[in-house]
């Protein structure tokens, strides 16, 4: 059971809106960063957006990030058969020493 | 570029360690930045093991702490991961990567992954 938690699957037609949520706590998301990465089947996962809602160079605007409080989100506009793939969400969680959390990952089908 | 590449035995017999080795190009461990390691079980989510910074400062996940030593050797521009008393349960693809400034940020640069298989 991962700590941050994400729905298992989203969906939607070439054109859309697709919004991907990740909720978490007070010591992950409601005190760091949170970052999303899209993983292409049998590919290494690629970093999509850095403290919340930075676009690493490369990253096309039609993605974009947001958290409030200890959620987040994953927006991803003018959706694209290529943007079907598994989306993570992660996080620094402060207790214990710690450590960098996931989300359990959501797969994104275009339809 | 930066790049990363993962190396080691793709199949390890239970109750042995797991070692892989992380060749980094491009750019010099000792210049800078955490630089770790994460695993993805076949068909399931991304898993953080630990991260080390060219001093040998280590941060481990608690879940795995008690199994698990990362170093790093500069003189080699590389870093290690050795897993011991593995179970089937270790069975994964192991990627190596590298935080993007600090240990609490992102991991920017990933390598192409290796896949462990646990069995006798």
């Amino acid at each position: 059971q991962s700590v941050l938690t994400q729905p298992p699957s989203a969906s939607g037609t070439p054109g859309q809106r697709v919004t991907i949520s990740c909720s978490g706590s007070s010591s992950n998301i409601g005190s760091n960063y949170v970052y999303w990465y899209q993983q292409l089947p049998g590919t290494a996962p690629k970093l999509l957006i850095y403290r919340n809602n930075q676009r690493p160079s490369g990253v096309p605007d039609r993605f974009s990030g947001s958290k409030s409080g200890t959620s987040a989100s994953l927006a991803i506009s003018g959706l694209r058969s290529e943007d079907e793939a598994d989306y993570y969400c992660a996080a620094w969680d402060d207790s214990l020493s710690g450590f960098v959390v996931f989300g359990g990952g959501t797969k994104l089908t275009v339809l | 570029q930066v790049q990363l590449q993962e190396s080691g035995p793709g199949l390890v017999k239970p109750s042995e360690t797991l070692s892989l080795t992380c060749a980094v190009s491009g750019y010099s461990i000792s210049s800078g930045y955490y630089w770790g390691w994460i695993r993805q079980p076949p068909g399931k989510g991304l898993e953080w093991i630990g991260s080390i910074y060219h001093s040998g400062s280590t941060y481990y996940n608690p879940s795995l702490k008690s199994r698990v030593t990362i170093s790093v050797d500069t003189s080699k521009n590389q870093f290690s991961l050795k897993l011991s008393s593995v179970t089937a349960a270790d069975t994964a693809v192991y990627y190596c990567a590298r935080n993007q400034w600090l240990v609490t940020d992102a991991f920017d640069i990933w390598g192409q992954g290796t896949m462990v298989t646990v069995s006798s």
